[in-house]
């Protein structure tokens, strides 16, 4: 399975700003998807990301609040902008294998004062 | 449309006894169904999957699930439980195979008394 790394691990951050999640994985995979996971909930995908084209949005999430970039097969980034403490989250990337299989990255905890 | 139903939020077992774990799913086309487990301060790790081969799944950490496609549910159980196994277990399915999204159940929080 592929090996997953998130950068940052956690962060404390005021209101208003905006904090760049990355996410890298140890082979070129087609698919990369962000999740989010509210404190005591369950995962919701917030977007698929291709690489060379643009992120498809789930309901409820817009590029605006959540931009994404995809540069290469193997790198891609979130950022989570202008946030509140309703974004405060843990926010986990996940590649889709040629097995069908979505692994996971070990998330980025974030707090938002 | 496609959705998963964990019923219960915690489920507590005693050091050895059975674990069952509920699953029940929704799903437009045949699914792929998986569980992953989350421990403490961690990410997804992914316990096992059906993907249309065997109805009875067997996965890591001496968990299995059966497919029944009849009443559309797909248990996660383990004969024997141990004090590691506590975490919160995620039921999702996938309605095609590669490159299709996810959508995961509540979870359920797995307590083991000693």
């Amino acid at each position: 399975s592929a090996v997953i790394s998130q950068k940052p691990s956690r962060d404390i951050c005021q209101r208003g700003t905006s904090l760049t999640i990355q996410c890298q994985v140890d082979s070129q995979v087609t698919m990369m998807f962000w999740y989010r996971q509210q404190p005591g909930q369950s995962l919701t995908l917030i977007a698929t990301a291709n690489q060379g084209s643009e992120a498809t949005y789930e309901s409820g999430f817009v590029i605006d609040k959540f931009p994404i970039s995809r540069p290469n097969l193997t790198f891609s980034t979130l950022t989570v902008s202008n946030m509140s403490p309703e974004d405060s989250s843990i926010y986990l990337c996940s590649v889709d294998d040629i097995q069908e299989t979505q692994y996971f990255g070990p998330g980025t905890r974030l707090l938002v004062l | 449309a496609q959705s998963v139903t964990q019923l219960g939020s915690h489920v507590s077992v005693s050091e050895g006894a059975l674990v069952l774990l509920r699953c029940n799913y929704s799903s437009s086309v045949p699914p792929y169904l998986f569980w992953y487990v989350q421990y403490p301060n961690q990410g997804l790790q992914l316990l096992l999957k059906y993907t249309s081969a065997a109805t009875l799944v067997k996965g890591i950490n001496g968990f299995e699930a059966e497919f029944k496609k009849s009443e559309t549910s797909f248990h996660l159980t383990k004969p024997s439980a141990h004090m590691s196994d506590a975490a919160e277990y995620f039921c999702a399915v996938s309605e095609s195979g590669a490159n299709s999204k996810l959508t995961f159940g509540k979870g359920i929080t797995l307590s083991v008394r000693p």
